[in-house]
């Protein structure tokens, strides 16, 4: 079946730097990745849909700037989380959706911890 | 926002089938169901979807009602792997981003 990666699995950083995330798809051409975080006990929020060749476009509520996403060939997006604080510390999961089967897979997710 | 109601938790003895329940009462005539599933600390698994027949893979069946304002999802015999939380979400392919709800927490126990 379709495969989704995430690098890294998890990060740990410094409050104040930026943490760059890799999602891949590895057996299809995705021109359309999503971008969710998952706090604790909680649901997956869509942040973001990831256009290859042109502007994300966010979810309300979202801060464009501070998380920057890149969707540069048919393969990969990265989520760049910019001058990163404690709050966003959280579960960071990607998707896919391959354009043939219609379907959506999920990556396996990055733990991010900034301390 | 998420467009479906499922229960906050259920339980299944191992072996025994598991049937999660979904409403859907406002889906619309493009709209399919999907489940997927999330173990603790993984990104979420596919496991099926359909539009108005009843579906079955080799992981589950999914029986939808006539009207198409609910669902089932059917894990045949569950295991105590199957312990995750279960969502079941309406979309169109290729078009519409998966919007999660709370979903159903299930326990499998031996």
């Amino acid at each position: 079946g379709a495969v989704v990666s995430q690098h890294p699995s998890r990060v740990i950083c410094k409050s104040g730097t930026s943490v760059k995330i890799e999602c891949r798809s590895l057996d299809f051409q995705a021109t359309t990745m999503f971008w969710y975080r998952q706090f604790p006990k909680k649901s997956l929020m869509l942040m973001a849909t990831s256009n290859e060749g042109s502007k994300a476009t966010y979810e309300q509520g979202v801060e464009k700037d501070k998380f920057l996403i890149n969707h540069a060939s048919l393969t990969l997006s990265t989520l760049t989380v910019t001058s990163a604080h404690p709050e966003d510390s959280s579960f960071y999961i990607c998707s896919a959706r391959d354009p043939l089967r219609g379907e959506q897979f999920f990556g396996p997710g990055t733990r991010l911890t900034v301390l | 926002d998420a467009k479906t109601t499922q229960p906050t938790s259920m339980d299944c003895a191992e072996g025994r089938a598991a049937n999660l329940p979904c409403n859907h009462s406002t889906i619309s005539g493009n709209e399919y169901v999907y489940w997927y599933r999330q173990i603790h600390s993984q990104g979420p698994q596919y496991i099926i979807h359909g539009l108005k027949n009843n579906e079955t893979n080799e992981m589950a069946s999914l029986i939808i009602t006539e009207d198409r304002k609910s669902s089932t999802l059917i894990l045949p015999h569950a295991t105590l792997r199957d312990t995750a939380v279960y969502y079941c979400i309406v979309s169109r392919p290729n078009t519409d981003k998966l919007i999660f709800g709370t979903g159903t927490r299930l326990q499998v126990f031996p």
